[in-house]
């Protein structure tokens, strides 16, 4: 069963505005990463966050970890069209041993940017 | 590089049947994974090879699936006797870890394998 969980299910903005998506997750992670996925295609990872950061950067990317509350969100800046896409995160939860990247997936947030 | 590539891109085959997906991970990577994805769910994990060794597999993997590395390079991933609850996308994933080096990086996805059972 899958662990993580995603709010909201869609958004639908508009090119300029700024697209926030949330993740929840139930036990304690080694690492949390978001990954995005186009419409029938394979997922591209997008940034990772260790349980010890609070928040990270990459390009129009904000990633923000709460390990007290068990949630993470993504925030996309001055969003494009060609930001269309279903993004997912996905929870690392190996952390009494060696992690190897088994990876917890949620069940995406569908993003829908219109020009 | 030239990335994680799957073969077939799409199968559809009919009930009963056996379908074979080979995975090519990134050439120096020595992790593979493979998960599936069904319709609006995200992807789940069904098993993962240090290259040839596999490791960890997962309780989605019945005893119809089978998996292997063989010579730690390229994977297949067998499906015997299909269902129609077996309809979906399959996904294979390579990275790079160090042996007994705790894993801090991204999967490198293929573009799948969509399975359609009739």
């Amino acid at each position: 069963s899958q662990q993580g969980e995603e709010d909201p299910q869609a958004l639908s903005i508009q090119e300029g505005e700024n697209a926030t998506m949330n993740c929840s997750y139930k036990t304690s992670i080694n690492n949390l990463q978001w990954y995005r996925q186009n419409s029938g295609r394979g997922l591209v990872h997008l940034i990772l966050i260790r349980s010890n950061e609070r928040e990270k950067h990459s390009g129009r990317l904000r990633v923000t970890l709460d390990t007290s509350k068990k949630s993470s969100s993504l925030l996309i800046t001055a969003s494009r069209a060609a930001d269309t896409a279903s993004y997912f995160c996905a929870t690392d939860h190996r952390t009494g041993g060696t992690s190897y990247g088994k990876l917890t997936f949620g069940q995406g947030t569908i993003l829908t940017v219109h020009p | 590089d030239t990335g994680v590539s799957q073969d077939p891109r799409h199968k559809i085959t009919k009930r009963g049947q056996n379908v074979t997906f080979r995975c090519d991970p990134i050439s120096e990577h020595n992790r593979l994974y493979w998960y599936r994805q069904t319709l609006g769910q995200g992807p789940e994990f069904l098993t993962y090879f240090q290259n040839e060794a596999q490791l960890e597999k997962s309780r989605l993997l019945s005893d119809r699936f089978s998996a292997e590395r063989p010579k730690g390079s390229f994977s297949t991933l067998e499906i015997q006797r299909t269902e129609q609850g077996d309809s979906a996308m399959y996904l294979c994933a390579s990275s790079l870890g160090l042996a007994g080096a705790s894993f801090t990086g991204e999967l490198f996805f293929g573009e799948g394998s969509r399975l359609t059972v009739l």
